[in-house]
């Protein structure tokens, strides 16, 4: 079965300063890894991906992702936070291939941005 | 890129009626669609998956009778919330899958906010 933690359910940084979102998975099979974000009573938007290719991912609004299978990890960074950054960002994980299988996901990180 | 919406949007309804909410893939074909909820600053809350075609296989916890779940076309999957009462105050998500091409990834709508009175 697969799980995702997401350390930290509230996040506070600096306008300009370094975002680092943590999230572990567990999962049998090769994962594919996903990373949305959530504003306030929107939608869930995708801002990058992980299947399988590069270990580096990069994303919409100048976020990325590393995949690191030793650590298990899919931390999301983004070197310079902006006040529209301020949302909630879910980690999630699939088994690779998709079918019927929905993703998990992790509980969500608030993201906030004080100027 | 792959469009999924959500109809209403917003729902605001009296305790004892029924409401429906429609999640329709706008540019391509959605074999599996995903129900979900989400409780205030909670994560998504999978409901059920649905296939076209096929009864939608639900999450232990959640009651079919009162979440009904039909998947007529590869473009339109519908959840009636029967008989809502206020603790079913929530917003549902959906979500579509779509062709091998697609296989992998979920697209999803812009949510609908219920609100019971």
């Amino acid at each position: 079965a697969q799980s995702v933690t997401q350390l930290g359910s509230h996040v506070s940084v600096s306008e300009g300063a370094l975002v680092l979102l943590r999230c572990n998975y567990s999962s049998s099979v090769p994962p594919y890894l996903f990373w949305y974000v959530q504003y306030p009573n929107q939608g869930l938007q995708l801002l990058l991906k992980y299947t399988s290719a590069a270990t580096l991912v990069k994303g919409i609004n100048g976020f990325e992702a590393e995949f690191k299978k030793s650590e298990t990890s899919f931390h999301l960074t983004k070197p310079s936070a902006h006040m529209s950054d301020a949302a909630e960002y879910f980690c999630a994980v699939s088994p690779g291939g998709g079918g019927n299988t929905p993703l998990v996901f992790g509980k969500g990180t608030r993201l906030s941005v004080i100027a | 890129g792959a469009v999924v919406s959500q109809h209403p949007s917003w729902v605001i309804c009296k305790s004892g009626t029924s409401v429906k909410i429609e999640c329709r893939s706008l540019d391509f074909q959605a074999t599996t669609m995903f129900w979900y909820r989400q409780f205030p600053k909670q994560s998504l809350m999978l409901m059920a998956t649905s296939n076209e075609g096929s009864k939608a296989t639900y999450e232990q916890g959640v009651e079919k009778d009162k979440f009904l779940i039909n998947h007529a076309s590869l473009t339109l999957s519908t959840l009636t919330v029967t008989s809502a009462h206020p603790e079913d105050s929530s917003f549902y998500i959906c979500s579509a899958r779509g062709a091998p091409e697609l296989a992998w990834e979920q697209f999803f709508g812009p949510g609908t906010r219920l609100t019971v009175l």
